[in-house]
């Protein structure tokens, strides 16, 4: 069965730090992943999305995460944390077939400190 | 308006009560689910559907119905609601592996 771990159920960063948060993947085959982002009381937004083309995706935000297949990790990263992204993170996967069911990780929750 | 809309906003039930959750999408995206979100769990699948008429379960299908009739709608019936049942539950479908979510049900049952 596939799965997603995202590591750290918590990060809190200075305004103007790196953001990073870390997702593994377990799957037979490199599946489809995603980074969805949920701001209080609201649903879920797209921030990017693999699908073996390139293994840098650029997403929404100045967000961006590589795919590596070698350590089966999707991390996410933006250069300068801004107040505007405190919010939930979620990792995500589908497989590479017919099957079209998302899978998520348990979430990261970010607090951005001024 | 385009998307997809799930009804109520929110909800408080009693345990034991039925109670259906709506969700409806514009598009006539062939593949709709439903999500609950809890706190530690992330969002876990109840149901699926890739057409009308073909539903299968998720993750988590215990104590949940559902049907999909038409294309555009796939509600979601608690049959005898539990405390265990609250949650936040999302409704989403997708097209060519692009998922579109709802905003949320908030239910409480007491």
């Amino acid at each position: 069965a596939q799965s997603v771990t995202q590591l750290g159920s918590h990060v809190s960063v200075s305004e103007g730090a790196l953001v990073l948060l870390r997702c593994n993947y377990s799957s037979s085959v490199p599946p489809y992943l995603f980074w969805y982002v949920q701001y209080p009381n609201q649903g879920l937004q797209l921030l990017l999305k693999y699908t073996s083309a390139a293994t840098l995706v650029k997403g929404i935000n100045g967000f961006e995460a590589e795919f590596k297949k070698s350590e089966t990790s999707f991390h996410l990263t933006k250069p300068s944390a801004h107040m505007s992204d405190a919010a939930e993170y979620y990792c995500a996967l589908t497989p590479r077939s017919n099957d079209y069911k998302l899978s998520f990780g348990a979430g990261t929750t970010v607090t951005v400190r001024a | 308006d385009a998307g997809i809309t799930q009804s109520p906003r929110y909800k408080i039930t009693e345990t034991g009560r039925q109670v259906t959750l709506m969700c409806h999408q514009t598009w006539s995206h062939s593949y709709m689910f439903w999500y609950r979100q809890d706190l530690g769990h992330g969002l876990r699948l109840i149901y699926y559907s890739a057409a009308a008429d073909i539903t299968d379960k998720g993750e988590v299908p215990d104590g949940y119905v559902v049907s999909r009739s038409k294309t555009e709608n796939f509600p979601l019936t608690l049959e005898s609601a539990t405390r265990s049942q609250t949650s936040v539950y999302f409704c989403a479908s997708s097209e060519r592996g692009g998922y579109t979510f709802g905003s949320g049900t908030r239910l409480t049952v007491v």
